[in-house]
């Protein structure tokens, strides 16, 4: 079946120490996502991808980046990350800007 | 600027029940609309849209929507509850004109159903 694979789903980082999240799509779209949902509140939209054009919220910190080498992945790298990001962190695929998303499972993040 | 509004952060209902979970947006141009389901810890299924055309919309689970433009709503609705529709509903919307590929998000419904 396609989908959206996120890996891991669980995953510890010490504070200040750089984490990567991964995602992978079978779906061959266009536009990918990365949101941040913290407890009991909306995804927010960090950043997102339409084929290889980049494009950043405005209120996303620094301390996020992203890559997406290839149509089928993307990656969230958190450099140095606080106490304040943990969250669960979801990606997102769609066909095209008008279309909807398709979510995967999410990675939730814990920092010690 | 645009917003979503989900009326109601609670929701509890008795199994086999009926609900309705209320959404309202605003916007001085057309949108695009969506109902996403969010099971704990998981990430988010989409329920069902409406693009164009009826404006009463079906979905998975046995969930439907309707759109009124009048009002600015998109309420979602099913006739019979099941205790696996426990979850967090997302109401969300998108702008039709130009590139835009955000979606506004409304805070989420709490559905809780009970035995």
């Amino acid at each position: 079946d396609a989908m959206v694979i996120q890996n891991p789903r669980y995953q510890v980082t010490q504070f200040g120490k750089p984490v990567t999240l991964s995602c992978s799509q079978t779906l061959n779209h266009n536009v990918m996502y990365w949101y941040q949902q913290k407890s009991s509140q909306a995804p927010k939209l960090l950043f997102h991808y339409y084929d290889k054009d980049f494009n950043n919220e405005a209120d996303t910190p620094d301390n996020f980046q992203s890559r997406r080498p290839n149509t089928s992945f993307c990656f969230l790298d958190i450099r140095s990350p606080g106490l304040g990001d943990a969250a669960m962190y979801l990606c997102a695929t769609s066909i095209g800007p008008i279309y909807e998303q398709y979510f995967g499972p999410g990675t939730r993040l814990t920092v010690t | 600027a645009q917003s979503v509004t989900q009326l109601d952060s609670q929701v509890p209902v008795f199994e086999e029940a009926p609900v309705e979970l209320r959404c309202n947006y605003s916007s001085s141009v057309s949108v695009y609309l969506f109902w996403y389901v969010q099971y704990p810890n998981q990430g988010l299924q989409l329920l069902l849209k409406y693009l164009s055309g009826s404006t009463l919309v079906k979905g998975i689970n046995g969930f439907e929507a309707e759109f009124n433009k009048s009002q600015t709503s998109f309420h979602l609705r099913k006739p019979s509850v099941h205790i696996s529709d426990t979850a967090e509903y997302f109401c969300a919307v998108k702008i039709r004109a130009g590139n835009n590929r955000k979606l506004i998000w409304g805070l989420g419904t709490s559905l809780a159903v009970n035995p």
